[in-house]
């Protein structure tokens, strides 16, 4: 089975500007989940998507959105960038939604916001 | 505020050595621990899914404990290998969210 895949990989984007990222889950997997990772707060929770709905969201302000598509692949944006959104963002697939599902992560997109 | 703490931050062993890590999460409304490897521009794997008090799980040279009524895992690692130098997470679920709180991380470096 193909993994995660997500693109782009790498991305400069400008202050003010607004950026979207997607994901590829694994064929079959209904669940995606978003991560932030950056050097001081380590891997944080966005949103999880399953089966085209949004099951939990992380304490991320309103600029940060997500949705799922029918083929479960999954797309964030972020509006009205700011410096401090530079980061990696990864997601993560799993065949079912809940704490105990196992994920499979993507090898995430490199944002850098200038 | 929920807080998963993992110690030691980082970690230097020597090829051969055994070596074990902790993660304390909350004891109350749990539901699932994980355990994920992230090795240098690689996409994080997953190790370990545990749900049960007790539980115990090993893939190879590496296993994992569990103990939920005094919130922390273990995970050890027998004989490192130069290949086992990762970054180890371990990520909390509750009860009462769908989501998973990670932790910020062992680094370990294993010279050969």
């Amino acid at each position: 089975k193909a993994g995660v895949t997500q693109t782009p990989r790498y991305l400069i984007k400008t202050r003010g500007q607004q950026v979207t990222l997607s994901c590829s889950p694994i064929s079959g997997h209904r669940s995606v989940s978003w991560y932030q990772q950056t050097p001081g707060q380590g891997l944080q929770f966005l949103f999880e998507y399953f089966s085209e709905t949004q099951r939990n969201k992380g304490n991320f302000p309103g600029r940060f959105s997500g949705r799922q598509f029918s083929n479960s692949r999954s797309e964030m944006n972020v509006s009205t960038l700011e410096l401090g959104d530079s980061a990696l963002y990864l997601c993560a697939s799993s065949s079912n939604t809940g704490n105990g599902r196992e994920q499979y992560f993507g090898p995430g997109t490199r944002l850098t916001v200038t | 505020i929920l807080n998963v703490e993992q110690s030691p931050q980082s970690l230097h062993v020597q090829e051969g050595d055994s070596t074990n890590f902790t993660c304390s999460f909350p004891s109350s409304n749990f539901y699932a621990l994980h355990w994920y490897r992230w090795e240098t521009a690689k996409s994080p794997e997953a190790l370990f899914v545990m749900t049960l008090n007790g539980d115990e799980k090993k893939k190879g040279r590496i296993s994992a404990t569990l103990n939920t009524k005094e919130g922390y895992s273990y995970l050890y690692i027998k004989g490192s290998q130069p290949e086992d130098s990762a970054t180890y997470l371990c990520a909390y679920g509750s009860s009462n969210t769908g989501k998973l709180i990670f932790g910020q991380g062992t680094t370990l470096q294993v010279k050969p």
